[in-house]
């Protein structure tokens, strides 16, 4: 079945630096992939809808600048969190959807936890 | 976008008893989807219902769907322990919207052995 990965796992840093968040798919492409934030015990929230070749298009109140977004192959959509601070600590998941004749479900990465010290 | 309520917001059951959670939501959906979740883990999806269809069942799953109440019920039948998880429902609209899931606050299930 169709699977998305998602690294890494979990990320422990230090206020100011930047993490990178890749999300893949492994067996089918996906022109679109979503990005999620979730906080401990609360649902998900869509930050950001991540395209293939052309700029995300960000929800309401995400700070695009803080949240970039590169979706350079039908594979691969990486979310950059620049110059983190704790307030960004959360979990943070992508999803994306794969081809096919009516309606597919989207397929989740297993997440990765961003802690900033 | 405004997310769904669901209800119970915690449900504690034991083995083989049925588990029914709630979904409300707000807008014009295209389908409802169901996921699961488990600590500290990505959504795994249970079931797909459309905007024309009242009912569906996978398994030991029964969804149901209102579109006139705009609410959606989720059965689990004959639980058991490794169904403990947190469970969401997730609408998803058509048009420019397609993909984007808006989703619930989630129902924490424990199934006691």
């Amino acid at each position: 079945g169709a699977v998305v990965s998602q690294h890494p796992s979990r990320v422990i840093c230090k206020s100011g630096t930047s993490v990178k968040i890749e999300c893949r798919s492994l067996d089918f492409q996906a022109t679109t992939m979503f990005w999620y934030r979730q906080f401990p015990k609360q649902s998900l929230m869509l930050m950001a809808t991540s395209n293939e070749g052309s700029k995300a298009t960000y929800e309401q109140g995400v700070e695009k600048d803080k949240f970039l977004i590169n979706h350079a192959s039908l594979t691969l959509s990486t979310l950059t969190v620049t110059s983190a601070h704790p307030e960004d600590s959360s979990f943070y998941i992508c999803s994306a959807r794969a081809p096919g004749q009516g309606f597919q479900p989207q397929h989740f990465g297993d997440g990765t936890r961003l802690s900033i010290l | 976008s405004q997310q769904g309520e669901e209800d119970p917001q915690a449900l504690s059951i034991q083995e083989g008893e049925n588990a029914t959670m709630n979904c409300s939501y707000k807008t014009s959906i295209n389908n409802l989807q169901w996921y699961r979740q488990n600590s500290g883990r990505g959504l795994v999806h249970l079931i797909l219902i459309r905007s024309n269809e009242r009912e569906k069942h996978s398994g030991r799953l029964r969804v149901t769907l209102d579109t006139s109440k705009k609410s959606s019920s989720l059965l689990i039948t004959a639980s058991r322990a490794a169904d403990t998880a947190s469970y969401f429902c997730a609408t998803e609209a058509g048009g420019t919207s397609y993909g984007k899931l808006t989703f619930g606050q989630g129902t924490i299930l424990t199934v006691h052995p």
